[in-house]
């Protein structure tokens, strides 16, 4: 069975500095991997996908996301965060083959003027 | 536009009083998916869809019954909704599994008393 793990239910930020969340999964196959973003009342949007083109993803709004094989991870990040990034963010896994896609619990991400 | 179109968008109900949330999409989309968002869960699917009359359980089915008459609905019926099922519901599709992305409804926020 597939898991997903994301440390930190809350993140805080600065204006302009770098965000990090954090994504480890685990599959018995190589799997495809998603971020999705939930802002306020709305449900959620892709951010980005690894789907075993290229290890470094880059999505929408300045958000890029690494695959490593050997960490089991798919951390997200941004140079420079901006208010407008204040929001609900979910990694989420699908095992190659399968047909379930499993969410992460969610990392709500504050940004401090 | 493209979307996937849940209703009502609130619902206040009581014990034992048998409910329909409806969810229709307009992508012409084989696969269909519920998923209930409770805090510090996460998503967690009740019951996914790969295509008309093709229906199974996800993670957390009971007190739950889908159908899948036509490619575009796919409704989410609580028999007998009880007060554990208060929640927020959110209907998602996609073309395929397999790397595709979900497109998510607003969600329904569901109070039952």
């Amino acid at each position: 069975a597939q898991s997903v793990t994301q440390l930190g239910s809350h993140v805080s930020v600065s204006e302009g500095a770098l965000v990090l969340l954090r994504c480890n999964y685990s599959s018995s196959v190589p799997p495809y991997l998603f971020w999705y973003v939930q802002y306020p009342n709305q449900g959620l949007q892709l951010l980005l996908k690894y789907t075993s083109a290229a290890t470094l993803v880059k999505g929408i709004n300045g958000f890029e996301a690494e695959f490593k094989k050997s960490e089991t991870s798919f951390h997200l990040t941004k140079p420079s965060a901006h208010m407008s990034d204040a929001a609900e963010y979910f990694c989420a896994v699908l095992p190659g083959g399968y047909q379930k896609v499993t969410f992460g619990t969610g990392t709500k991400l504050q940004v401090i003027p | 536009e493209a979307q996937v179109t849940q209703n009502p968008r609130y619902l206040i109900t009581v014990t034992g009083k048998k409910l329909t949330v409806t969810c229709s999409q307009n992508m012409n989309h084989e696969y269909m998916s519920w998923y209930r968002q409770d805090p510090g869960l996460g998503l967690r699917q009740i019951y996914y869809s790969m295509n008309v009359e093709v229906t199974d359980k996800g993670d957390v089915p009971e007190g739950y019954k889908v159908s899948r008459k036509e490619k575009r609905n796919f409704p989410l019926i609580l028999e007998s909704p009880s007060p554990n099922q208060t929640s927020l519901y959110f209907c998602a599709s996609s073309t395929r599994l397999g790397g595709e992305k979900l497109f998510f409804g607003s969600g329904t926020q569901l109070s039952v008393l």
